[in-house]
């Protein structure tokens, strides 16, 4: 089965670093997601990308960057990070290019960041 | 733009009850339609799916019809178990745009 994989589990980090989420997965999928999960509030889309040194933004890319270098990894940078950035941090893929609409959206098990 | 709504929890129930989470849709074309569930510590998994009016998607026991008549697409158990306790998400997907979720439903089921 598909696998993705996200480096962290737990994150503490101070406001104003840089902090780097990162996202792997192993069956060659196109696309890439990421969702920040807050409670009363459901998955909000981040940024996501349909190939590899692409990135569109998704609803709440606002102190958030994205970068995808291989097809297999993308990552999620906080520039700066806030204390409203204290998330759940999910990050998903689909296998094929077009038509994501009918497409399995495979899950990491997430990243609880907390900024101090 | 396309939206999903579902029922706000928490629900609780007892083992064996009968469960319902109420999702209903708002898209412009014709979208799939999709639960996911989200057990304790770990990320979003697909339970199931449905691709046209008046398809039922069905998994381990759950099940739910696209309704495009009532813009519903609502989750149905028969008998729940403590293992089904969990987060459940309706989510809708329309061309090559990203899933749009609903807000999540926290089931806890008590033995």
């Amino acid at each position: 089965d598909v696998k993705v994989t996200q480096s962290s589990r737990y994150l503490v980090k101070r406001t104003g670093e840089k902090v780097f989420l990162e996202c792997v997965q192993d069956m060659d999928h196109e696309n890439m997601f990421w969702y920040r999960q807050d409670p009363g509030l459901g998955l909000r889309l981040i940024y996501f990308s349909y190939d590899v040194k692409m990135k569109e933004k998704g609803d709440i890319p606002e102190g958030y960057s994205v970068s995808r270098e291989k097809k297999e990894r993308f990552s999620l940078i906080l520039e700066s990070a806030s204390t409203n950035q204290t998330s759940m941090y999910l990050c998903a893929s689909t296998l094929s290019r077009g038509g994501v609409a009918n497409e399995k959206l495979f899950f990491g098990s997430g990243t609880q960041l907390s900024v101090l | 733009g396309d939206s999903v709504t579902q029922m706000e929890g928490p629900v609780t129930l007892s083992e064996e009850a009968f469960l319902t989470i109420n999702c209903t849709y708002t898209a412009t074309g014709y979208p799939s339609l999709f639960w996911y569930v989200q057990y304790p510590g770990e990320g979003l998994q697909l339970l199931l799916k449905a691709t046209k009016a008046d398809d039922k998607g069905s998994n381990k026991g759950f099940e739910a019809t696209y309704r495009k008549e009532t813009t519903s697409f609502h989750l149905e158990k028969g008998s729940v178990q403590v293992s089904d306790s969990a987060v459940y998400f309706c989510a809708l997907g329309s061309g090559n745009t990203p899933l749009v979720f609903g807000k999540g439903t926290r089931l806890s089921v008590i033995a």
